[in-house]
């Protein structure tokens, strides 16, 4: 059972485009959903996380939206650039007092010149 | 700045044999993890530990072996190597207590069973 649902695989944007990666959760007992970031060779590193008492968060370019009722959350990146060429996951954990992740599948994204 | 550090970088294995992963963090993270990366799977939670000598199950344990006897230190065995186990993996570790979601990720050892 995948608790974590992430789409699309892969993605293509132009520079300066909006790219945007979808999850879909089922476990309700989620309370934290960060986003990482994994360049080719490199081990995942934090990008960005949200908690469902707000409905979106904001740090620079990236924008996570949550729909507590949906069990969605989504990632956007605005003005795409070359540089945010990577795999990203989608995570989920529960309230347990350590960071034991459900990881999505990841979406590789390139971003054209 | 060490953070956490995974050896050896690549490994190639032949069906049957044993090897040890190493994975060292310097940031006193009393969690640490083991992950495995497969392309289209994501990252699968394969054992993990809250501090030493304490270590638990995660998604798909079957032909792995932890043990923590300090906090630094998280070795991953592989008692007879399979085919199947061909993939990347990565340590992680981070803070027990608030749920912060932040894990601290190692580069990763890629291991080729033959």
């Amino acid at each position: 059972q995948q608790q974590v649902k992430q789409s699309p695989q892969s993605l293509i944007v132009q520079k300066g485009g909006i790219s945007i990666i979808n999850c879909a959760y089922e476990n309700t007992a989620f309370d934290y959903f960060p986003w990482y970031q994994q360049f080719p060779g490199k081990g995942p590193a934090l990008l960005i996380a949200i908690r469902p008492d707000v409905s979106e968060k904001k740090e620079g370019r990236f924008t996570i939206s949550f729909n507590k009722s949906a069990k969605q959350f989504s990632l956007h990146i605005m003005d795409s650039q070359p540089g945010d060429s990577a795999t990203y996951f989608c995570a989920a954990s529960k309230g347990s007092g350590y960071s034991t992740l459900t990881f999505g599948k990841g979406t590789m994204l390139l971003v054209s010149p | 700045n060490a953070g956490v550090t995974q050896t050896p970088k690549f490994q190639v294995l032949k069906t049957g044999q044993s090897m040890t992963l190493q994975c060292a963090q310097d940031m006193n993270h009393e969690y640490m993890s083991w992950y495995r990366q497969d392309p289209g799977m994501g990252l699968r939670l394969i054992h993990y530990s809250v501090g030493a000598g304490i270590t638990d199950q995660g998604e798909v344990p079957n032909g792995y072996n932890v043990s923590r006897s300090t906090t630094e230190d998280f070795p991953l065995r592989l008692l007879s190597a399979a085919p199947s186990q061909t993939s990347v993996y990565f340590c992680a570790s981070s803070y027990v207590g608030a749920n912060t979601g932040e894990l601290f990720f190692g580069e990763g050892s890629r291991l080729t069973v033959l």
